[in-house]
């Protein structure tokens, strides 16, 4: 069973669209995350929510709204797509989220490979 | 702020062993990370160091020293799968994770 899963995998939409990516983990964590990948590989954080509670809103534009309707799920919502949005988007769990501890270790989703044209 | 740094390549051949260095600047610190990134793959975990000190984990072994603010990844016995991005990550105050922009191991015949 997968751990942590994402759909869609790939999403290949047009400037000025308004797009979701779900996420849903399995492993009882308190934690998720969703991260963007740009192209040069850097991973940045975007959000963070713990059971439910938004922890960690980095600099991101508000065009982007996470929702977490229960502790195993996290949604991301994109509005009004921009050609600097395509990136590859991770979602990730962990079963802590703060402390000295491996428990802070994060499973990550497969990726959605998202490209606005 | 946080600032994290790591090599962008480095190569070597099978049955090597490559080094991967980290330094590190954060607020608070709450542990390091080193994940593991095939193409196209989603990042695997490998390693977790709070403490100063070695962690060695078959192949894998990784250091810390947090005075001098610094970590690195030993991967010895190379082998071709083991080419990948590797990613230095420390946890900072309040849970926030800082990814570094990763080092991009080429492993040779």
């Amino acid at each position: 069973d997968t751990a942590v899963s994402q759909t869609p995998k790939y999403l290949v939409t047009q400037m000025g669209n308004d797009k979701s990516i779900k996420c849903e983990q399995n492993l009882g964590h308190d934690t998720m995350y969703w991260y963007k990948q740009d192209s040069k590989k850097f991973l940045k954080i975007m959000f963070s929510y713990n059971n439910k509670e938004l922890i960690i809103n980095e600099t991101v534009p508000n065009r982007f709204s996470p929702k977490s309707p229960d502790k195993a799920h996290l949604n991301l919502h994109i509005n009004s797509l921009e050609l600097g949005d395509s990136a590859v988007y991770f979602c990730a769990s962990s079963q802590v989220h703060d402390g000295s501890s491996s428990y802070n270790e994060q499973f990550f989703g497969p990726g959605t490979r998202l490209t606005v044209l | 702020g946080q600032n994290i740094d790591q090599p962008t390549e480095m190569t070597a051949t099978e049955g090597a062993i490559v080094q991967i260095n980290c330094t590190y600047q954060t607020s608070g610190f709450n542990g390091l990370f080193w994940y593991q990134q095939h193409a196209g793959e989603a990042p695997t975990f490998l390693s977790y160091n709070v403490l100063d000190g070695l962690e060695e984990k078959g192949r894998f072994s990784s250091f810390l020293s947090r005075s001098k603010g610094y970590s690195y990844l030993l991967l010895k016995e190379l082998q071709m799968k083991d080419s990948a991005s590797y990613l230095c990550a420390v946890m900072g105050s309040w849970g926030k994770f800082q990814f570094g922009a990763g080092t991009q191991v080429v492993v040779t015949p």
